[in-house]
């Protein structure tokens, strides 16, 4: 089974500055899926950011980007330019190749990162 | 329009009461799922279902019962509330196996039901 580690419970950083999360997840899978979900005060999740395991290109979108190490099965999260709504619980999750029939098994969640932004 | 829909939104009661959640999403998805999230926020994979056919069921107790009247409706059903039911539940739909297309796996979350066990 896979499972998803994420070691920073909380993390803070000034508005306007860069932050990092750090997301690390253990598979015998050489193919899969990996996602950055936000979930702010209203509870709902939303998608940050996916990454495809065979594609070697860092996803990116606009003040998101991710640094997908998958040797090291490393997938941290780096936040541009922080913003007073990117405050929120952020968790990574990982999800097997649709294909494998890992489209029905869902996703797995880490335990998640609360970001605080200080103005 | 609102993607994945949940009802109600809150939900207190008594333990041993039963209740249900109902979830709707119009965005054509063959696959839905529920999932619970802890007072630790944890996030855990509780159903699967696709086209009206159950494919994941994480360990959850017999007391949970999922029911999918038609592949947009995926309605959760809990018999003898217990205090460690509190929780958020959330379900979501993919469009993974809709059509023949294996190959999309983004989930769509709906937006979360609390339920609170007294």
């Amino acid at each position: 089974a896979q499972t998803v580690t994420q070691s920073q419970p909380e993390m803070s950083v000034q508005e306007a500055e860069t932050v990092t999360l750090s997301c690390t997840y253990d598979t015998s899978e050489s193919d899969y899926y990996l996602f950055w979900y936000k979930q702010p005060p209203s509870r709902q999740m939303i998608l940050v950011i996916r990454q495809e395991a065979y594609k070697q290109q860092n996803a990116t979108e606009n003040r998101f980007s991710v640094n997908f190490q998958k040797a090291a099965k490393s997938f941290s999260l780096k936040i541009s330019d922080s913003q007073l709504g990117d405050a929120a619980m952020y968790f990574c999750a990982y999800r097997s190749p649709p294909y494998s029939g890992g489209g029905a098994d869902g996703l797995t969640f880490g335990k998640g990162t609360h970001l605080i932004i200080q103005p | 329009d609102t993607a994945v829909s949940q009802t109600p939104k809150y939900l207190v009661t008594q333990m041993g009461n039963d209740k249900s959640i109902k979830c709707e999403q119009n965005l054509g998805h063959d696959t839905m799922y529920w999932y619970k999230q802890d007072s630790k926020k944890f996030l855990k994979i509780m159903f699967s279902y696709n086209n009206k056919e159950l494919i994941i069921n994480e360990t959850v107790p017999n007391r949970f019962s999922p029911k999918s009247p038609d592949k947009a409706h995926l309605n959760l059903h809990i018999n003898s509330l217990e205090l460690g039911d509190s929780a958020v539940y959330f379900c979501a739909s993919s469009p993974w196996g809709t059509s023949g297309n294996i190959d999309r796996d983004e989930q769509f979350f709906g937006p979360g039901t609390r339920l609170t066990v007294l």
